[in-house]
């Protein structure tokens, strides 16, 4: 099975700080990344996702950093609040140019619970 | 517009009974995902489902396990003659077209087997 590696399994950051997860990947055909939020007793919620075509993408504090040569991604989270307590997935799949099972099914790393403390 | 409805929230079933968890996608998604979620895991895929046709099961364990997602209805996960390793948070998702970047997530089901 393809798998998607996620570090660190815990995180604990102070208010303001700058939060870093990281995701390795096999599969050197996947073009999707999304990363997902999920908090206590909810589902995951897509937070920002991003293609191999770029290596950053940024949507207000989130920014995800893509080295396809290393088939690595992350995940930052700049100026980090409480209300960024969570647990953060990172995922893997193919887009569904490609028609196999690799096209709808995600490859989740194994979260990474992050703590923002005041 | 809801969002994609999970039913029961928690689930608290003995050992040996059956477990029905239920998933009513997004309005004008025909897409279902079930996805279930072990203690300190990542996310792991179970079965893809159009409507009265199950796409892909390679994800669900072969004995007890089955799923449907019926013309008209919710789509139904059945876990029968549970045992103390199906306890878990079962997730469903749902997404217009075939593809992973449209899913939206419920907020899932927790089961419990006592």
């Amino acid at each position: 099975q393809q798998q998607v590696k996620q570090s660190p399994q815990s995180l604990i950051v102070q208010k303001g700080g700058i939060s870093i997860i990281n995701c390795a990947y096999e599969n050197t055909a996947f073009d999707y990344f999304p990363w997902y939020q999920q908090f206590p007793g909810k589902g995951p919620a897509l937070l920002i996702a991003i293609r191999p075509d770029v290596s950053e993408k940024k949507e207000g504090r989130f920014t995800i950093s893509f080295n396809k040569s290393a088939k690595q991604f992350s995940l930052h989270i700049m100026d980090s609040q409480p209300g960024d307590s969570a647990t953060y997935f990172c995922a893997a799949s193919l887009t569904s140019a490609y028609s196999g099972a690799g096209s709808y099914q995600l490859t989740f790393g194994k979260g990474t619970k992050l703590s923002v403390i005041p | 517009n809801a969002g994609v409805m999970q039913n029961p929230r928690h689930l608290v079933r003995r050992r040996g009974q059956e477990a029905r968890l239920r998933c009513s996608p997004m309005k004008g998604h025909s897409h279902v995902y079930w996805y279930r979620q072990l203690p300190e895991e990542g996310l792991k895929f179970m079965v893809y489902l159009q409507k009265e046709n199950i796409i892909d099961e390679s994800g669900m364990p072969k004995e007890r396990f089955s799923a449907e997602f019926p013309k008209e209805g919710p789509s139904i996960l059945r876990i029968q003659q549970v045992v103390r390793g199906d306890s878990a948070a079962y997730f469903c998702a749902s997404s217009p077209a075939q593809g992973a970047y449209g899913y939206t997530f419920g907020s899932g089901t927790r089961l419990t087997v006592v």
